[in-house]
Parts: C-alpha cells; sequence; structure tokens
C-alpha cells in the first residue's frame, strides 16, 4: 500500500515552454502533498505543501507564478513549470501524506527535467 | 527558521563496520524524526523513523536514537554491508511538512 506515481519519470523540452509534471496516490487519498526539487549532490528543498482544493502555499524564494501547483483530488496533484530555463533543469519528486501514519510521506519516483 | 544540521557529508567504512550518522535540529516543536536513504536516481526510502516520545528504536541492523534535550537524533547502521552504500538523509517534523538535512553519502568497501 502507500504507492506515489509520477509522470513522466524524465522530460527534456526547449527554453521558454512549460512541462507538466503529475503525482498520483494509487492506493490512497493523500489529504497533503509536497512538492521538492534536488539539484545533482545536494538534498530536497521543499518547494510547496499543497491540499487537495485550496492554494498552494509555497517556501520563501519560490516563485508561484513559475512553479503552479493544483491539487484538484485527493489522488492527484500537478506541478507545472512555466517558461522554463536551463536553471530549472533538476529532479522534481513529489510526496504524499494520508495514511494511519499521518506524519509518513510517501514519495514518488521522481521527474528528471532538462531544459536545452 | 528551522534547519537541520546532518553530519558527517561523506562517511567511507569496511564492510561490516558500523557507520553512525548524526543530526541536529532547531524547532523545540518537532516531534518526527525519519531517516531516508537514497541511491542515485530514486525516490528517497524511508528506512527508520521515531518520534518524540520515544528515545530508541531499532529495526534488525538499523538503529535510531533520540535525545530531545540536546535536540539531536543518530542513525546507527550495524554490520554494514555494500549494499548500504547510498546517500542518507535525515528529516525532522513539527506538523507534515519535513526538513532534510543535507545528505550523507556513505560508502561501504568490501
Amino acid at each position: 500500500g502507500a504507492v506515489v506515481s509520477q509522470h513522466p519519470s524524465w522530460v527534456i523540452c526547449k527554453s521558454g515552454t512549460s512541462v507538466k509534471i503529475e503525482c498520483r496516490s494509487l492506493d490512497f487519498q493523500a489529504t497533503t502533498m509536497f512538492w521538492y526539487r534536488q539539484f545533482p549532490k545536494q538534498s530536497l528543498m521543499l518547494m510547496a505543501t499543497s491540499n487537495e482544493g485550496s492554494k498552494a502555499t509555497y517556501e520563501q524564494g519560490v516563485e508561484k507564478d513559475k512553479f503552479l501547483i493544483n491539487h484538484a483530488s485527493l489522488t492527484l496533484s500537478t506541478l507545472t513549470v512555466t517558461s522554463a530555463h536551463p536553471e530549472d533543469s533538476s529532479f522534481y519528486i513529489c510526496s504524499a501524506t494520508g495514511g494511519v501514519n499521518y506524519n509518513e510521506q510517501f514519495f514518488g519516483p521522481g521527474t528528471r527535467l532538462t531544459v536545452l | 527558521g528551522e534547519n537541520v544540521e546532518q553530519h558527517p557529508s561523506t562517511l567511507s567504512v569496511q564492510e561490516g563496520d558500523s557507520a553512525v550518522i548524526k543530526c541536529t535540529y532547531s524547532d523545540s516543536a518537532s516531534n518526527y524524526f525519519p531517516w531516508y536513504k537514497q541511491e542515485l536516481g530514486k525516490r528517497p526510502q524511508l528506512i527508520i523513523d521515531i518520534r518524540s516520545n520515544v528515545g530508541e528504536k531499532k529495526d534488525q541492523r538499523i538503529a535510531v536514537t533520540l535525545n530531545k534535550t540536546a535536540k539531536h537524533f543518530s542513525l546507527h547502521i550495524t554490520e554494514t554491508q555494500p549494499e548500504d552504500s547510498a546517500v542518507y538523509f535525515c528529516a525532522e517534523s513539527a506538523g507534515t511538512a519535513l526538513i532534510f538535512g543535507k545528505g550523507t553519502t556513505l560508502s561501504v568497501s568490501s
């Protein structure tokens, strides 16, 4: 149980285009989903927290107009990187909570974004 | 704000030796302390966690200790094996969001 999927697993796009990443909880209802980015050889940095049906809460320094987060249902959250630039290239990972252990986060497999 | 310091950043041990990674946190409201193992290009995997009402927890070769007074917690891996080689992250939470340490790259040589 407690499986989180992410799609796509990798994407390459041209500078200036937008990319959407989906995060799904497959066998539980995720009351809260989180989006992280991870640069090579660095730690996971929390970008935003989203609760179903409400606006996401962004961490300091994360542009909400650039990283659009939608959490329309208890099993799906999307992250859209708008007008992507090479510096946005990173590993984006989502996680979800909602199980019996409300603290425990279940991570998706990540999406490798490369912006040319 | 919340901060988690993790040491060491790299750790090399011989197979069979023990490995210890330490983390210090600043938020006195923190009540959940998980440890994750991450292999290159993969998702973090929860290997053990501990809550603030417990001082120690063990699962086979892995143990975690928590000192709430000193605000630090440690991961102990005994009888290390080459497959234990990975990056390990500590994290802490006072609610739902996790704050991660910078990670420790563990290398176990046979």
